[in-house]
């Protein structure tokens, strides 16, 4: 079936570390979002990437980093630069920037303690 | 002021009854509109899309926009426990390489 696979579903981490969350799709999608979600609020934009090898930032970008090496994955890490981590992570897929429906994976917990 | 706005919540209807969910977007440029639903602690999935202005249903859900007022609603009829969600309202950011950007959210709840 395709889909979006996102892992670790949940993820501790302790300060000061940086943290990778991945996200893999087989829906041959060229545009991949990563957004944070906290309690009560919608979705922010950290990044996203319209096509391989090209990312741009997104409204929260700060404190996070991207690679597109592959059409099929687009992984997020957290860097301690990221001043308040602990959220929901959810990446999604779209055929193509625009087209307005996002696939999304089942999204990824981190937890700083 | 929010790009996108919606009441919080949590809006709680009785089953069976009509719930109405607003949204309100500040760029006039917006041309593609967008309800997602997400359950407790699950991702969004998309539920409707509209594009022009009017109504558009699809089965007990109805979209409605109207640009001139930059608002957009959905409508969902005979509201069952089932649908008790967080919606999530989103608009296509043209002016900005056509990303969503979604507004906060409301919560509803549906009692039997």
């Amino acid at each position: 079936d395709g889909g979006i696979t996102q892992s670790p579903k949940y993820l501790f981490r302790k300060e000061g570390q940086n943290v990778t969350l991945s996200c893999e799709q087989n829906l041959n999608h060229d545009a991949m979002y990563w957004y944070r979600q906290d309690p009560g609020q919608g979705l922010r934009l950290i990044y996203y990437s319209q096509i391989v090898n090209d990312f741009q930032k997104g409204d929260i970008a700060e404190g996070y980093s991207v690679s597109r090496e592959k059409k099929e994955s687009f992984p997020l890490t957290v860097t301690s630069a990221q001043k308040n981590p602990t959220a929901f992570y959810l990446c999604a897929s779209e055929v193509a920037t625009g087209a307005g429906e996002l696939f999304f994976g089942e999204g990824s917990r981190l937890t700083v303690l | 002021q929010k790009e996108v706005e919606q009441n919080s919540g949590p809006l709680s209807v009785p089953e069976g009854a009509i719930a109405s969910l607003n949204c309100t977007y500040s760029d006039r440029v917006s041309q593609s509109f967008f309800w997602y639903r997400q359950y407790s602690g699950k991702s969004p999935e998309l539920i409707m899309s509209i594009y022009s202005n009017g109504d558009k249903e699809d089965g007990r859900f109805t979209a409605q926009l109207n640009k001139a007022s930059q608002y957009v609603s959905l409508l969902i009829r005979d509201s069952q426990p089932s649908d008790s969600a967080t919606y999530l309202c989103a608009v296509n950011r043209w002016g900005q390489g056509g990303k969503l950007i979604f507004g906060q959210g409301t919560e509803l709840s549906v009692k039997p």
